[in-house]
């Protein structure tokens, strides 16, 4: 079965631009969640959501916003991009709210 | 969030069993304790986790203190790819809405050939 799956895997953008990052969950699980991770630290809870609601929110500012989907995939958009907004942002799945998570392998971003 | 406390860095010879340690002193009874693992480049991959008994699994054991207040995560014959960050992490499932995980800094395992 496949994993987690991300896309796009490296993405550089700029300063006030605006990007999407989208996540297919595994087959099965209707759980997705966010996690940021900065470099030399470990990943910090952006969202979760489960059967399409927004289920937990963690300590970022209202630039950062995500939906689900009837399928159960995810997009993850971040607005008007900060050079600190640089990170590996962490898909994870799971089967319910309260199952082990699974993450996927992370879409690199650079902002310039 | 319950906090854990991990040494920052271990060092390990590969073949020989490799026992990383965890404090979890503020610890209560709903939370479990998660290992997972990360390899450079890569997202963290699950490795184990339990509640009050010791768990094992075809990756690692888990050992749990009888007062919950530690845990230790030990692999059995560490390889070259056992070289990771290993992160341990408490997650309430007390029937919370929120069932985020809460990672720290984790413990940089070195295997030396």
């Amino acid at each position: 079965d496949a994993g987690v799956t991300q896309s796009p895997t490296h993405l550089i953008k700029t300063r006030g631009q605006h990007v999407t990052l989208r996540c297919s969950p595994i087959s099965g699980h209707k759980s997705v969640s966010w996690y940021q991770q900065v470099l030399g630290q470990g990943p910090q809870f952006i969202f979760q959501y489960y059967e399409k609601e927004e289920r937990g929110r963690g300590n970022f500012p209202d630039r950062f916003s995500a939906r689900q989907f009837p399928n159960y995939s995810s997009e993850l958009n971040v607005n008007a991009l900060l050079l600190g907004d640089s990170a590996l942002y962490l898909c994870a799945s799971s089967e319910w709210l309260e199952e082990t998570q699974y993450f996927g392998p992370g879409t690199r971003l650079l902002v310039l | 969030d319950a906090k854990t406390t991990q040494p920052n860095s271990m060092e390990s010879n590969e073949e020989e069993p490799v026992h990383l340690p965890c404090n979890h002193s503020t610890i209560s009874g709903t939370d479990y304790i998660h290992w997972y693992r990360q390899l450079p480049s890569q997202g963290p991959e699950y490795v184990i986790h339990g509640l009050t008994s010791n768990v094992n699994n075809r990756m690692a054991s888990l050992a749990i203190a009888e007062d919950r207040k530690s845990s230790t995560l030990i692999l059995h014959r560490a390889t070259l790819r056992d070289a990771a960050v290993y992160y341990c992490i408490l997650r309430d499932r007390g029937g919370g809405s929120n069932y985020k995980l809460t990672f720290g800094k984790g413990t940089l395992l070195t295997v030396n050939p």
